[in-house]
């Protein structure tokens, strides 16, 4: 089943404590990316990756790390979490179909964040 | 920033009525996407509209698009219970790179 998966779906931790958030996608896409969403603000792009070593910072970068090594895998790191990063976060996949032709995202469940 | 914004921010409709949803985008765009949130599930893809293309169909699902405008519509005839959800705009713009920005999003509620 083509799918994006997310790991771990829920997490509670305490500031400072640095965590990893996985991100696999089995499509084959190039386009990789992550959003945070919080109430009344919609999905806010923290990074995103066109291809494997490729990546960008989105609308909201500060205080996250991604890294692309491979083609399925964009882990999302928070090396010193604070409480405003509490939030649910979603990593999506999308094919690129030539440099303008963006397409359809595919989104995982999400991973819903708490920091105390 | 935000780019795109969708009006209004929360609807309820009976079941069998028309929902329409507005979105309006600062910048230039390569094309527009409309997607579906179920209660904080991950956001599914309903359809995409290129920048040179006015209207799209698929199903109960109307989307208009209007550059001179910089605004967009989503229809959904015919509404069902089932339609209950958010729905969000997102849009890539031509320069700045590859970002996708999405707006707020507009809750809708069918009361069967």
């Amino acid at each position: 089943e083509a799918q994006v998966t997310q790991n771990p779906r829920y997490l509670i931790t305490v500031t400072g404590k640095k965590l990893t958030v996985t991100c696999s996608q089995n499509m084959n896409h190039e386009y990789m990316s992550w959003y945070r969403q919080d109430p009344g603000l919609g999905l806010r792009q923290i990074y995103y990756s066109m291809n494997v070593e490729v990546t960008d910072k989105g609308d909201v970068p500060e205080g996250y790390k991604v890294s692309r090594k491979e083609k399925r895998n964009f882990p999302l790191i928070l090396e010193s979490p604070s409480p405003n990063q509490t939030s649910l976060y979603f990593c999506a996949s999308s094919p690129i179909l030539g440099l303008a032709a963006y397409n359809e995202q595919f989104f995982g469940p999400g991973t819903r964040l708490t920091v105390l | 920033s935000q780019q795109g914004e969708e009006d209004p921010q929360a609807l309820s409709i009976q079941e069998g009525e028309n929902a329409t949803m507005n979105c309006s985008y600062k910048t230039s765009i390569n094309n527009l996407q409309w997607y579906r949130q179920n209660s904080g599930r991950g956001l599914v893809h309903l359809i995409l509209i290129r920048s040179n293309e006015r209207e799209k169909h698929s199903g109960r699902l109307r989307v208009t698009l209007d550059t001179s405008k910089k605004s967009s519509s989503l229809l959904i005839t015919a509404s069902r219970a089932a339609d209950t959800a958010s729905y969000f705009c997102a849009t890539h713009a031509r320069t700045g790179g590859f970002k996708t920005i999405f707006g707020a999003g507009t809750r809708l509620f069918v009361k069967a």
